[in-house]
This record gives structure tokens, sequence and C-alpha cells, in this order.
């Protein structure tokens, strides 16, 4: 049972343009989100992330969107740059019944972003 | 500012050795993972410890032990070890309170 699924496995983009990558979730009690990047030989790294209480993220380039009624959230790259080549991921995370503290984080399978110059 | 250490980074091992990964954070978290990645697969959890004491199932346990031996350090071990654990290995730790988690480096294992 894929909780948190990324359907695209791949996506390629041109410098300059937007890059949107995709994400759906299944779990209703997902209530944190996270986008990591994960270069080839590295461990993946933060890159953003967005509560629940919110539709919307911006650090810099970088804009997540969440749709909580239709369990989707997108990050969108704008504009996309060579170096933003790598594996996408996303991330949820459930705060446990009645505590403030989150849970392990659940990934989606990756999307492959290549952009081309 | 290490963050999360992996050793080792590579490991060749035969069907049926044993070994052991070892990870330690030096971030004062409280919660740390096991988790593998292979192709199409993502990121699966293997176990985690939400703190000192504690360790839980993940998704893909079955093979794999786990120790948490101080709040620093998370290993997880290998009995005998098969070729469908043939995978990369990431270790990661977090502050539980905003969920965000460091990973490591990675250990990449081969069995044979």
């Amino acid at each position: 049972d894929q909780q948190v699924k990324q359907n695209s496995p791949s996506l390629s983009v041109q410098e300059g343009r937007i890059s949107i990558l995709n994400c759906d979730y299944t779990n209703s009690m997902f209530d944190y989100f996270l986008w990591y990047k994960k270069y080839p030989a590295e461990g993946p790294t933060f890159l953003i992330s967005i509560s629940s209480i919110k539709d919307k993220n911006e650090d810099g380039r970088f804009t997540v969107f969440l749709n909580k009624s239709a369990k989707h959230l997108s990050l969108h790259i704008v504009p996309s740059q060579p170096g933003d080549s790598a594996v996408y991921f996303c991330a949820a995370s459930a705060r446990a019944a009645g505590g403030t503290s989150y849970g392990k984080l659940t990934f989606g399978q990756g999307t492959i972003l290549t952009v081309h110059p | 500012n290490a963050g999360v250490t992996q050793t080792p980074k590579f490991q060749v091992l035969k069907t049926g050795q044993s070994m052991t990964l070892q990870c330690a954070q030096d971030m004062n978290h409280n919660s740390m993972y096991w988790y593998r990645q292979d192709p199409g697969m993502g990121l699966r959890l293997i176990y985690y410890s939400a703190s000192e004491g504690t360790t839980d199932k993940g998704e893909v346990p079955n093979g794999y032990n786990v120790s948490r031996l101080n709040k620093r350090e998370f290993s997880l071990r290998l009995e005998s070890a098969a070729p469908s654990q043939t995978s990369v290995y990431f270790c990661a730790s977090s502050d539980s309170v905003i969920a965000k988690a460091f990973f490591g480096q990675g250990t990449r294992l081969t069995v044979v």
C-alpha cells in the first residue's frame, strides 16, 4: 500500500522554464509534507516543506502547493536551472494522536528531473 | 559540523555473511531511521527509533535487526545477507517536533 505516490518517474525541462513535480497521498492523517532533493552518491537533502494548515509555501525559486481535498501536492521550480537536475522525493508525516511530535517520514518513489541547457 | 555519519560507504558481502551498518548523529535528535533505496521504489523505511531505548519496525524490516545504542548511535545488522538486500542504505535523524529529517551519505551494499 503506497501511501505517497509520485506517478511520474522522470521529467525533462528546458533551462529557464518551469518544472512541476507532482505527488499524491492517501493517508488523511498526514499533516506535514516535505520535498527532498538527491544527487547521485549523496544522501537526500531537505528542500522545502509545508504544513497542512497552509496551501502554499515559497522559498526563492521553489514553491510547494498543497491541495488537501485532492490529497495532492506539487513542487514548482521557476526558473529551472541545470543544477536542479536530480531526483526529487516527496515525503509526508503525521503527528501522533493527541501529541505534538511527528512520526516517521513516508516517501514517494521519486521523480528524476533533468534540466537541459 | 558532521550531521549524520554512516560507515562504511561501500561493502560487498557474500550470501549468508553478516555485517553491521553504523550510524551516528551529532544534532541531539531524538528520532533515528534506517531507509533503503531501490530503483523505482523510493526510500522505504526499515526500522526507526523514536527515542533512546525504543525501536519499531518500518515497511520492510524482514532480515534486519537494529540497536539504538544511545541517543547518538543507531546501528543496522544483517544477520545472514541475501542478494535481495543489495541496496543503498540511508540513516537519518530528526527532531520529532519539526519532522524534517537529515540524512547520511549512504552505504552502498552489494550481496553476491
